[in-house]
Order: structure tokens, then sequence, then C-alpha cells
């Protein structure tokens, strides 16, 4: 059945490193490709969205770029900040219903 | 902004108890999904809902019911509460099943003793 696997549980940066969260799908088809952030006490969020039209977006920062040939999509920004510390979820959506299926989820901690 | 409520944010019970979560979007959105959070495991979905009176069965949807009272509201019932249920739950709203963005409420902590 369809899947994704993020590898990177946790990660830990110092301000203005560079960030890169690799996410796998598995699919018959090219789905849809989301990337959700979650800050703590709150629910997740819409960070990027990136369809096979386009193979990339940019929000606040963060790019997101989608690899057919490999089956991966990664997150990445170029410098980091102590805000961006949270928990980032790979998600793909692939039914007419909109279900979602999400990775385990890569918790950043930026430190100052 | 989409707005989604959750009711209550902190719940406490006991193991055989029964418990209902309760989630209210304010914004016309036809499909409602109920999640739990578990360390390891990111979201998986229990529950979702196109309609009022309509329900469809999610990954996880063993010892849970669910029913969409009207188009606002969505419930998540637990009616012999299990310690393995102990969880982070969220509801979401999206407008269309169309690729759509998912917007979360606030999250309930469940804790069954």
């Amino acid at each position: 059945g369809d899947s994704v696997t993020q590898k990177q549980g946790q990660v830990t940066l110092s301000e203005d490193d560079f960030l890169f969260i690799n996410c796998t799908y598995s699919t018959t088809t090219y789905p849809t490709l989301f990337w959700y952030v979650q800050y703590p006490g709150q629910g997740p969020q819409l960070l990027l969205k990136v369809t096979t039209a386009n193979n990339k977006g940019i929000s606040r920062g963060f790019e997101a770029t989608y690899d057919k040939g490999t089956t991966s999509f990664h997150l990445q920004k170029a410098s980091v900040q102590e805000s961006d510390s949270a928990v980032y979820f790979c998600a793909l959506v692939m039914s007419n219903y909109n279900v979602l299926y999400f990775g385990s989820g890569t918790k950043l901690t930026v430190e100052p | 902004e989409a707005a989604v409520t959750q009711s209550p944010r902190n719940k406490v019970t006991v193991t055989g108890g029964n418990v209902t979560l309760s989630c209210r979007q304010t914004n016309s959105h036809n499909y409602m999904y109920w999640y739990r959070q578990d360390t390891g495991h990111g979201l998986r979905l229990i529950h979702y809902s196109y309609g009022a009176g309509n329900l469809q069965i999610g990954d996880v949807p063993d010892g849970y019911k669910a029913t969409r009272t009207t188009q606002e509201d969505f419930f998540l019932l637990l009616e012999l509460a299990s310690p393995s249920q102990t969880s982070l739950y969220f509801c979401a709203s999206s407008p269309t099943s169309n690729q759509d963005t998912q917007y979360f409420g606030p999250g309930t902590r469940l804790l069954v003793l």
C-alpha cells in the first residue's frame, strides 16, 4: 500500500545552519506531496505543497523539491533560526477523499 | 484562516471508560478527519467523513467509533477505553477532496489509566 518513510527522527542545528530533511514514498502513481509543521502545543499546519506539475514549492524560506526518479522529496532551508524549532512532517495524498499519509516526523531543534 | 476547535483539551479516564471527543469547524468544509499522534508513528488516520451522516474507516479504526452529526460537528467515541488509546488526538477539516490543505485543531490529550 501507499506509505511514507521519514528516517530522521531528530535533528539538532545551530542558528544559520543549513537544514535538509528527506522523505521517501511508495505509491503506484505520482502523488501530491506536503510538508506540515507542528509547533509545541499546536496542531500541524501546512508549510508547503508540491504537485507533479511544479516539482518544487517555496514558503517562509523553506524549499521543497520532488524527485520522481528516486520517489523522494525533501525539505531544505539555507539558514535556520531558533524560531524554526518544531516537528516537520512529510505527507502525501492519494485517495479521492483527500486522505493524508504522514511520515513519522522530524523534530528540529535549533540552538542559539 | 480556517478554524477548527476541539474539546476537551485534556481528558483522563480509566480502562473500560466511555469517552467522547468533540470537533467543530466553522468554515463549511465538507471533509473532516480524526487522527491520533504517537511518538515514532506520526499521525495516523482513525476515521473520516465527507459530509453529515457519512463515515469512512481510516487506517487504525479498531476501538473507535465516530459520528458526523452536522457539517460542522464530528465526534470520536471510545466506548471501552484501553491504555493503548492513550494518545494525542487531532481533528482536521478540508474544503474539498482535491488534494487540498487540511486544517488541524489544537488537539486533545487523552490518558487512559
